[in-house]
Formats: structure tokens, C-alpha cells, sequence
């Protein structure tokens, strides 16, 4: 398996409040991305980074920001979390953003906002 | 835009055979992905395929691809109780970073 790591598991916090959610990767690869799931929406991608300090928007990317000051860690941040980013959080990674460089997945984070 | 989709639930007994099938839009996809999501898991890849291809076999997995159709489907053999989770289809184009994936297709195996 893939060594990625994402903190914490689990979270719950209230409206309003600063949220940042850690990816840890063992694997010393230079694309790292963080994913939402939520029912019938598969994945949505967040934010993306290709390299330290480089990073770019996905889909969803409203209310989201991200920061890559290593290699081994990307950062997701709630500036203020509002009840519509209750979701679960993926962290992916691959070697290559091109050519047949598949994502690897973390465990994921629950995160609710009550 | 580019889309994928997948049904979203299948139900077989123990045993039989399970065929997930993905329809996806981008006539440009290169890579093909089946990945597997066990329930408080992540996404584990299963399997790929490459747009120059009909079909892989992979032990159990059988991936057959309808470039025509833009039709992908993953047959599991012998379906055992601990295939039971989400099933993933997801795309990817020549040059392109983003990896676009269905809503996933929940497997229930009966015993």
C-alpha cells in the first residue's frame, strides 16, 4: 500500500470554525490532490499540487485553500466551515500528473460540521 | 464536460458472476481505472486499462472495453462476500492530470 497518511481520521467541529486536515506521503511523489465524496457524487476533486508550493484549483474549490511547504505534506484548510463541507476528505498521490500514473488514495478524514 | 457513469447499486449471489458497467464521454480518455472502496476505506485501484486495448484479464477481474460505446465494464468471477464494497470507474485523457470518476456502483453479495 501506498504510504499515505491523512489526519485526523475524524472530526467534528462547529460552524464557523478553522479546519485544516493533514496528508502525509512516505512515497516521495510530486503530485499530491485532496478529493471530497459525498453520496452520488463519486469524487470531486479540491485543490491539486505538481510540486512544493505549486498548487492549483479542482472543481470545488470554494472555501477551500491548501498550502505544500514539503514534498511529503499537503494541507487542507476550512478558513470558516459552513454545514455544506460535512463530507468525508480523500487525499490522493501519483508519480506523473500525465500518462498512465494512477492516484493512490489515503484512508480518508470524516469531517462534520454541526 | 467529461462525465462518468455507473449504476448505483448490484445485487448477486455467491458465486456468480458480478458485471459492473461505466459509460464515460471523453472520446480523448486514455486510461481507464477500476478502483475498489471497502466501507471506512480509501480507494484501492483494482485495475486499469489503456484505450488501445479490449480487454485485460486480471486473475478474477476481467475488464472489457467498447471504445465505440465508450463502454467499460469490470467482471468479477466467482463472486466472494468480500467483494462487497463500492466500485469505482474513473477516466483519465493523454495529457491530462485529471482523473474524472463515477458515483461508484455499491456490489452486494448474498450468501
Amino acid at each position: 500500500d501506498a504510504g499515505i497518511t491523512q489526519s485526523p481520521r475524524h472530526k467534528v467541529t462547529e460552524t464557523g470554525t478553522p479546519v485544516t486536515l493533514r496528508c502525509h506521503q512516505t512515497e516521495n511523489h510530486r503530485y499530491m490532490y485532496w478529493y471530497r465524496q459525498d453520496p452520488g457524487h463519486g469524487l470531486r476533486l479540491i485543490h491539486y499540487s505538481y510540486g512544493v508550493k505549486d498548487t492549483d484549483k479542482g472543481e470545488v474549490s470554494d472555501g477551500y485553500s491548501v498550502s505544500r511547504s514539503k514534498t511529503e505534506d499537503f494541507l487542507l484548510t476550512l478558513e470558516s466551515a459552513t454545514s455544506s463541507q460535512t463530507s468525508v476528505y480523500f487525499c490522493a498521490i501519483s508519480s506523473a500528473g500525465t500518462g498512465n500514473q494512477p492516484q493512490h488514495f489515503g484512508d480518508g478524514t470524516r469531517l462534520s460540521i454541526l | 464536460g467529461e462525465d462518468v457513469e455507473q449504476s448505483l447499486f448490484l445485487s448477486v449471489r455467491e458465486g456468480d458472476s458480478s458485471v459492473i458497467n461505466c459509460t464515460y464521454t471523453d472520446s480523448s480518455s486514455t486510461y481507464l481505472y477500476w478502483y475498489k472502496q471497502e466501507p471506512g476505506a480509501g480507494l484501492q485501484l483494482l485495475t486499469y486499462i489503456f484505450s488501445n486495448m479490449d480487454m485485460k484479464q486480471d486473475q478474477r477481474l476481467t475488464v472489457l472495453l467498447n471504445k465505440k460505446d465508450k463502454h467499460l465494464s469490470l467482471r468479477i468471477a466467482d463472486t466472494q462476500t468480500g467483494d462487497s464494497a463500492i466500485y469505482f470507474c474513473a477516466e483519465r485523457n493523454t495529457g491530462g492530470f485529471k482523473t474524472i470518476f463515477g458515483a461508484g456502483t455499491r456490489l452486494f453479495v448474498k450468501a
